[in-house]
């Protein structure tokens, strides 16, 4: 089965610094999405992309977040400044079309010290 | 705003029994999907079974069954013969446009 691909597995940053967390979505696929899990909690909604633009964000995809498909393959999520409440599971996702099923990557352990 | 509850934090199952997990939903929309997600202790997201609302017929995938009940917004998950690999946490998702909408999940032990 095909699969999306999420590097690194794990990040470790100090407070303040920028992290860019990188996905490869399943190469057909038209919407990409990421959700983030802090440990213990739900899966939460963070922003969808679609036609090289954001479709839909949540309210904690804040001014510090920012996505971006830079050459075709790659879907990335970059937080500009840390802070310690980002320290989570962030998940990539992937769907080829409206009615299809969402694939998701093994995550990234983004811990935020 | 759509929400997804599952009431249950954690449940237990006597391997080879059967165990339902419940989940109940609010929409204002007709036509949907709906999802179980499992979780191992890896934390990688899997798809369990998948459901579309406009259809009458519950979902079945091989010892996974659901029951879809549209008028009560509900979408209970059966695991039957459960196994010690079925021990997970189990998220219930709520398609809403294009984005998928999460339970906070019931942690499934399973004994021997």
């Amino acid at each position: 089965e095909p699969e999306v691909t999420q590097t690194p597995s794990h990040q470790v940053t100090q407070m303040g610094q920028e992290v860019i967390l990188r996905c490869v979505p399943i190469s057909n696929h038209l919407y990409f999405y990421w959700y983030r899990q802090i440990l213990g909690q739900k899966v939460e909604f963070l922003v969808s992309f679609y036609n090289n633009e954001i479709s839909e964000k949540s309210e904690i995809f804040d001014d510090q977040f920012s996505v971006e498909r830079p050459d075709g393959s790659n879907f990335t999520l970059k937080i500009r400044s840390t802070k310690l409440e980002d320290s989570a599971m962030y998940f990539c996702a992937s769907l080829e079309g409206y009615y299809e099923k969402l694939f998701f990557g093994s995550g990234t352990q983004l811990s935020v010290l | 705003a759509q929400t997804v509850t599952q009431s249950q934090p954690e449940m237990s199952v006597q391997e080879a029994e059967t165990v339902t997990l419940s989940c109940t939903y609010d929409t204002s929309e007709s036509d949907y999907y709906l999802f179980w997600y499992k979780q191992p202790p890896s934390r990688q997201m899997i798809l369990v079974i998948r459901q579309e609302a406009y259809k009458q017929q519950n979902a079945t995938e091989n010892r996974f069954s659901v029951n879809f009940q549209k008028a009560a917004k509900s979408f209970s998950l059966k695991i039957s013969d459960s196994q010690l690999g079925d021990a997970a946490m189990y998220f219930c998702a709520y398609r809403s446009g294009n984005k998928l909408v999460f339970g906070a999940g019931t942690i499934l032990r399973v004994k021997s």
